[in-house]
């Protein structure tokens, strides 16, 4: 069983493009989050979601945007792509709002705009 | 602006020692420290934690130190092995929103 699944794993597309990430946890976790991670490895995060109310909101452009249906899925939606969008974006999900236990992650989305 | 580093960008130990990785932190007093395991092309693992109050925590072959004093957390793996090769990546919680932060990772490569 995948905790937390990502769907799709590789995503290609030319600028310009509208496109969408989805993401859903099985834990009956409270908090999903969204995470970049650019060229150099490093991970930043982009949002977080808690019983669908935004709480975490990093300064990313609004081209980005969450989306959350239910407490298990926080899907991501990217409009006018760019390429400085490719990268690796990952999502996952914490028992609490502000997690003490650690996260867990999915195995991301490897972004490429062309 | 508060900032978490990771000194080494990459480290190779030969198997059976002990591999200490350091993760700083500057401009902030975070309330927990964690430490993460990342394998190429796949997310990052979840290892340990450890909280302001704690001097040392540990986990098999997995030690974990927070030193207020000197902002720094040291992450260990004793007895070294190649199934340890991976980036490790320090992650704190920062100010009162509590996001978890993460530095650049440490690449670390056991040598059989």
């Amino acid at each position: 069983d995948t905790a937390v699944s990502q769907t799709p794993k590789y995503l290609v597309t030319q600028m310009g493009n509208d496109k969408s990430i989805k993401c859903e946890q099985n834990l009956g976790h409270d908090t999903m989050y969204w995470y970049k991670q650019d060229s150099k490895k490093f991970l930043k995060i982009m949002f977080s979601y808690n019983n669908k109310e935004l709480i975490i909101n990093e300064t990313v452009p609004n081209r980005f945007s969450p989306k959350s249906p239910d407490k298990a899925h926080l899907n991501l939606h990217i409009n006018s792509l760019e390429l400085g969008d490719s990268a690796v974006y990952f999502c996952a999900s914490s028992p609490q709002t502000f997690s003490d236990y650690g996260y867990t992650f999915g195995s991301g989305t490897r972004l490429t705009v062309v | 602006s508060q900032k978490i580093e990771q000194n080494s960008e990459a480290l190779n130990i030969q198997e059976g020692k002990t591999a200490t990785l350091t993760c700083n932190y500057t401009n902030y007093s975070p309330a927990y420290l964690q430490w993460y395991r990342q394998d190429p092309g796949r997310g990052p693992v979840f290892l340990l934690l450890i909280r302001e109050n704690e001097k040392e925590k540990r986990k098999e072959r997995l030690k974990v130190t927070f030193d207020t004093t000197l902002k720094q957390s040291l992450f260990h793996i004793t007895a070294s092995q190649p199934a340890d090769s991976a980036t490790y990546l320090c992650a704190a919680t920062s100010g009162s929103a509590r996001q978890l932060t993460f530095g650049s990772g440490t690449q670390l490569t056991v040598l059989p």
